[in-house]
């Protein structure tokens, strides 16, 4: 079956720090992966996608590689601000029937 | 529009009452999905739809949980006889094709007292 595993946060980190949360998943064929962050009282939105392997996706100085051979897409960033702190998700999509995603990430970053 | 629009933004039910929470999903967009958020961060899949056909409903409580999206009108998910566990947030989400990204509405917050 498709399932997504998340790294269990929550994670703190001070402002420049480096980021990684980790993302592995299980899924037959070829499925589309995505990262989401989600801000208090908000919806999920979109933070980069990646369609096939190797693919990098990139946006904000976030990046996440799609890498098949370890079935991994982690999520990284050099440099983290205060206005990064927010709960992250990994998902993937196979058939495009539903999104399966992670239990999410925490994550809060201080001055 | 340009956005996936959720109303209510809250919605408060006694126990055993009906909840009927709406969902305009991207205009061109054919697929769409309902999720119910729990225990903060927990994302349960209850039903997706592509155009007006359910696609996959196997999230679906169906003895209680109903929904439609029919053309020309926001799509719904109807709770029967709402029970205190139905309190979460439930977001919809449409995307335009299998397989692409999905975008997501800000949620309904529905709290059953």
């Amino acid at each position: 079956g498709n399932s997504v595993t998340q790294m269990e946060g929550p994670v703190t980190l001070s402002e420049e720090a480096f980021l990684t949360i980790n993302c592995t998943y299980t899924a037959t064929g070829y499925p589309s992966l995505f990262w989401y962050v989600q801000y208090p009282g908000e919806g999920l939105q979109l933070l980069l996608k990646a369609t096939k392997a190797d693919d990098k996706g990139s946006n904000k100085g976030f990046e996440a590689t799609y890498r098949k051979e370890t079935t991994s897409f982690h999520l990284e960033k050099g440099s983290v601000q205060v206005s990064d702190s927010a709960v992250y998700f990994c998902a993937l999509s196979n058939t495009g029937n539903q999104f399966y995603f992670g239990t999410g990430t925490s994550l809060t970053v201080i001055p | 529009g340009e956005e996936v629009a959720q109303t209510p933004k809250h919605l408060v039910r006694g126990e055993g009452q009906k909840a009927k929470l709406y969902c305009a999903p991207i205009k061109g967009h054919s697929y769409v999905f309902w999720y119910q958020q729990v225990l903060k961060n927990e994302f349960k899949f209850l039903i997706s739809f592509q155009n007006e056909n359910v696609f996959d409903e196997t999230g679906m409580p169906k003895e209680r949980f109903s929904a439609k999206c029919l053309p020309n009108s926001p799509c719904s998910l109807e709770i029967q006889a709402t029970k205190l566990e139905d309190s979460a947030v439930y977001f919809c989400a449409s995307s335009a094709d299998r397989n692409t990204e999905a975008f997501f509405g800000q949620g309904t917050r529905l709290t059953v007292v």
